[in-house]
């Protein structure tokens, strides 16, 4: 079944450190990855998009993220977190066979100045 | 330009009530597609569509029916509302059918089912 899942559920950092939120997904076919963030109050907004090609992705804002096929992990990475990126942080895959389209359960992260 | 526009933003239902969530986008996306937010939970899909004609369940689809008569609307029907069903609704839609592009999301419906 498809399903995506994210590891860390509350993590909490200081300014300046370095951050990795988990993403692993289980699909069949050829799937479609995406990082979303949710500032409190806000849409989620696109951080970043991998359906093909270099599997280092880089998004807005510093985040990038690594496809790994064999691990079936798409995990977001930025090597310097500002307190300005206090949000939640959704994984996301997507079945280009079907369309259909699913999130992980978010990671909170709290970044302390 | 209005994007996707949801319609209420806030509903109180007793149990038992039935009610419809409106959603309309104006980009002539066809993908769209119906989640529900709770907290530790992320957003989970109810139904999506690829295009006019054409629904398909999500993860969550018990007690919800949907139908996609016309590009431009994607509306979601509660049938009897449960508690259980107390939620923040968006409605969200791409122009890729195979989602492979960002979704655009409206701004969410709070729904309170007492």
């Amino acid at each position: 079944a498809q399903s995506v899942s994210q590891h860390n559920h509350h993590v909490i950092l200081s300014e300046a450190a370095s951050l990795e939120l988990g993403c692993n997904y289980s699909y069949g076919g050829t799937v479609n990855l995406f990082w979303y963030v949710q500032y409190p109050g806000q849409h989620l907004q696109l951080l970043l998009k991998y359906f093909s090609g270099d599997p280092l992705v880089k998004g807005i804002k510093g985040f990038e993220a690594e496809f790994i096929k064999s691990k079936f992990s798409f995990n977001l990475r930025k090597p310097s977190v500002q307190w300005s990126d206090t949000a939640e942080y959704f994984c996301a895959g997507g079945s280009s066979n079907t369309g259909k389209l699913i999130f992980g359960q978010g990671t909170t992260l709290q970044v302390k100045p | 330009n209005a994007g996707v526009t949801q319609t209420p933003k806030f509903q109180v239902l007793k149990t038992g009530q039935s009610m419809t969530l409106q959603c309309a986008q104006d980009m002539n996306h066809e993908y769209m597609s119906w989640y529900r937010q709770d907290p530790g939970m992320g957003l989970r899909l109810i139904h999506y569509s690829v295009g006019a004609g054409i629904t398909d369940q999500g993860e969550v689809p018990n007690g919800y029916n949907v139908s996609r008569s016309t590009t431009e609307d994607f509306p979601l029907r509660l049938l009897s509302a449960a508690p259980s069903q107390t939620s923040v609704y968006f409605c969200a839609s791409s122009p890729d059918r195979g989602a492979r592009e960002k979704l655009f999301f409206g701004s969410g419906t709070q729904l309170s089912v007492l």
